[in-house]
C-alpha cells in the first residue's frame, strides 16, 4: 500500500555541518507534511510542517522541501549540534482525511560526531 | 501550559491482568490520539477522538479499549494484557489538522 518512507536509516554529521534528511511519499493524495524530532526516551516533538501549496519552508535553523512532482520532503538543519542528534521521523496526512490522521514513515536516525 | 500529560510513566504487567493509560491536555484541541511505538518502527495509531464523547479505530486498535468522557482526557485500556503489547504507548492532541503534540510516552511491558 502506499506509506511514507525514508531513505537513509543512519544519518552520521559532523557538528557544524548541514544535515539533510529525505523522507520518500508515494500518497499523491497527501496535502499536509510534518517533520518530527525524537530524543531518546522522550515523545516525537513537532518540528516544522508543510502544506502541499508550498515548495519550501523555513523555520529556525530548519528549512522544510516539498518537491510534489518526485513525491519527495526533506528537512534541512542548518550548523548541526550535539543537541540535534535523534530520530527524525517525517509523517503526512493524507487529503480528505479531516481528523488530522498521520501516517509516519520509520525514523531516520541523526547521530553528530564533534 | 503542560501540554500533554500521561501517566503512568513506566508499568510492568503479567500477561492477562488489565490497566488503564490516561493522557491528559491542557491546550482545548478538539482531537486526540493513542499510537504505540515498537523498536525500529515509526508510531502506529491505535485509538483516537474528535470530540469528547467520540472515538474511532485506528490502524492497530485489536486489545485495546478507549473513552473520552472530558474533552481534556483521552483514557487507553488493556483489558486482557498480551506480551505482544510490551511497547512504548503515546498520546498525541491536536487542534484540528494543524500537527499533533505528543506526550511523554509510557514504557509497558508485559511479561
Amino acid at each position: 500500500g502506499e506509506s511514507v518512507g525514508l531513505h537513509l536509516p543512519t544519518l552520521s554529521v559532523q557538528e557544524g555541518d548541514n544535515s539533510i534528511i529525505n523522507c520518500a511519499y508515494s500518497n499523491s493524495a497527501s496535502d499536509y507534511f510534518i517533520w518530527y524530532k525524537q530524543e531518546s526516551g522522550k515523545g516525537p516533538q513537532f518540528i516544522i510542517d508543510i502544506r502541499s501549496n508550498m515548495d519550501k519552508r523555513q523555520g529556525q535553523r530548519v528549512t522544510v522541501l516539498l518537491n510534489k512532482t518526485v513525491k519527495h520532503l526533506s528537512l534541512q538543519i542548518a550548523a548541526t549540534q550535539p543537541g540535534d542528534s535523534a530520530v527524525y521521523f517525517c509523517a503526512e496526512n493524507p487529503r480528505g482525511d479531516s481528523w488530522g490522521k498521520l501516517q509516519f514513515g520509520a525514523g531516520t536516525q541523526v547521530v553528530v560526531t564533534p | 501550559n503542560a501540554g500533554v500529560t500521561q501517566t503512568p510513566k513506566f508499568r510492568v504487567l503479567k500477561t492477562g491482568q488489565s490497566m488503564t493509560l490516561l493522557c491528559a491536555q491542557d491546550m482545548n484541541h478538539e482531537y486526540m490520539y493513542w499510537y504505540r511505538q515498537d523498536p525500529g518502527m515509526g508510531l502506529r495509531l491505535i485509538h483516537y477522538s474528535v470530540g469528547e464523547g467520540t472515538t474511532a479505530k485506528g490502524e492497530v486498535p485489536d486489545g485495546y479499549n478507549v473513552s473520552r468522557l472530558k474533552k481534556q482526557n483521552f483514557l487507553l485500556g488493556l483489558e486482557s494484557a498480551a506480551p505482544s503489547q510490551t511497547s512504548v504507548y503515546f498520546c498525541a492532541s491536536s487542534p484540528r489538522s494543524w500537527g499533533q503534540y505528543f506526550g511523554p510516552g509510557t514504557r509497558l511491558t508485559v511479561l
